[in-house]
């Protein structure tokens, strides 16, 4: 079974803190993403990386940055938490876009970040 | 541009209940591949099917059954003799294979209750 998991479940950060979201997958897959979900806007995607040390933006980059040194890890950062970054952020990884992309993506629990 | 479009915001049915959830989606590519996923309040996304563009079989597994129309750009899922564990958020997406931009679109979802 694939498994991705993510360093917390429920996350309260100040204003301003910088946040490090951690995930983690056991297959071997060459891709991963960030996504966050909000009521009523679905899941939107942050960044996705295609390899170690290779990174796309997704829609709404913005107020985020990235980390893949190892290929099992894939960090979010927030450099400057803002208010409008409390939501449900979700990782998910995927075996190689190379050879096609009819793979699904396999999720991680997610994590409820506040921002107070 | 990409786009799937799950109309049913939300269903609530008793139990024993057959339900259909709606998926119309809308692509220029004549390659893609579309999915269904559900979100138990638990949070993490559960894939439970993927179906290419090429292939327009319906497809059973168990109580749950999938209807794929390319004619009317729709994907349909039915849950047959519905079960309070079928109680989730659930996720029509796409995927198409010359995308640049590499991205998995989702719907904004549909939240299923099953009552007793």
């Amino acid at each position: 079974d694939v498994k991705v998991t993510q360093s917390s479940r429920y996350l309260v950060k100040r204003t301003g803190e910088k946040v490090f979201l951690e995930c983690v997958q056991d297959m071997d897959h060459e891709n991963m993403f960030w996504y966050r979900q909000d009521p009523g806007l679905g899941l939107r995607l942050i960044y996705f990386s295609y390899d170690v040390k290779m990174k796309e933006k997704g829609d709404i980059p913005e107020g985020y940055s990235v980390s893949r040194e190892k290929k099992e890890r894939f960090s979010l950062i927030l450099e400057s938490a803002s208010t409008n970054q409390t939501s449900m952020y979700l990782c998910a990884s995927r075996e190689n876009f190379g050879t096609s992309v009819s793979y699904e993506q396999y999720f991680g629990p997610g994590t409820r970040l506040t921002v107070t | 541009a990409q786009k799937v479009t799950q109309a049913q915001t939300e269903i609530s049915v008793v139990e024993k209940e057959d339900v259909t959830l709606d998926c119309v989606y809308e692509t220029r590519d004549t390659t893609y591949y579309l999915f269904w996923y559900k979100q138990p309040p638990s949070g993490e996304l559960v894939f439970l099917i993927r179906r290419n563009s090429f292939d327009e079989q319906n497809e059973i597994s168990g109580r749950y059954s999938w209807n794929f129309q390319k004619s009317t750009s729709s994907f349909n899922f039915t849950i047959t003799a519905s079960q309070v564990v079928d109680s989730a958020v659930y996720f029509c997406a796409l995927s198409e294979a010359q995308g640049g931009s590499e991205k998995l679109v989702f719907g904004k979802g549909t939240k299923l209750t099953v009552n007793p």
